[in-house]
């Protein structure tokens, strides 16, 4: 079945490196793309997202890659901060009709050391 | 600031119980959906709704159902707890139809049956 996915569950970092968070996707259909932070106890926040006739996207510290040729996502996170630290999801909207189903990978835990 | 509320923060019910978690949600948002979150596994769509009594099975509705008697009211319901239903509980909120519209979610509700 369709799925997105993490090629890696653990990222650990020292403060002021560069982190890069990775994300597969099968569903060829995809056409947008959003990655949540989710500290612990806390419900997932929204990051940052880009649509799928983009291959790039800025933000705040925060920079979203889109390959759609191979289907993978990424999420660069520049001067890696303590508060950094938590679990990162990409997620896919599938589209049916009007409506907005979010679909999520299984996560990548991102620590990072001071 | 949107909020989307969810009523307990945590439950422990016994094995056959009815169990409602409700989540409440203040910005007038079309969509509302409900997921469970167990370690390995990510977000899992259970149900999803896109307007006042209306409703979607998500991945994995087995076990559950819902209620939408109120735009900003989407209340999920085990008809009789069972353990493996054990999990952490995610409401969400979304507008509807527009490519680019995040999802906002609750804090989450830990359910543990035993």
């Amino acid at each position: 079945g369709e799925s997105v996915g993490l090629h890696l569950p653990t990222l650990s970092v020292q403060e002021g490196d560069n982190s890069i968070i990775n994300c597969a996707y099968s569903n060829s259909a995809s056409d947008y793309f959003i990655w949540y932070k989710q500290e612990s106890g806390k419900g997932p926040q929204f990051i940052i997202d880009i649509r799928s006739n983009m291959d790039k996207r800025q933000g705040q510290r925060v920079t979203v890659l889109l390959n759609k040729t191979v289907k993978h996502l990424s999420l660069q996170i520049a001067a890696t901060q303590p508060g950094d630290s938590a679990v990162y999801f990409c997620a896919e909207i599938t589209h049916y009709t009007s409506y907005g189903k979010l679909t999520f990978g299984q996560g990548t835990i991102l620590t990072v050391h001071p | 600031d949107v909020k989307v509320t969810q009523s307990s923060r945590y439950l422990v019910k016994r094995t056959g119980e009815k169990v409602f978690l409700e989540c409440v949600q203040d910005m007038d948002h079309e969509n509302m959906f409900w997921y469970r979150q167990d370690p390995g596994l990510g977000l899992r769509l259970i149900y999803f709704s896109y307007d006042v009594k209306m409703k979607e099975k998500g991945d994995i509705p087995e076990g559950y159902s819902v209620s939408r008697e109120k735009k900003e009211r989407f209340s999920l319901i085990l008809e009789s707890a069972s353990t493996n239903q054990t999990s952490m509980y995610l409401c969400a909120s979304s507008l509807i139809g527009r490519m680019g519209t995040e999802a906002f979610f609750g804090q989450g509700t830990r359910l543990t049956v035993v």
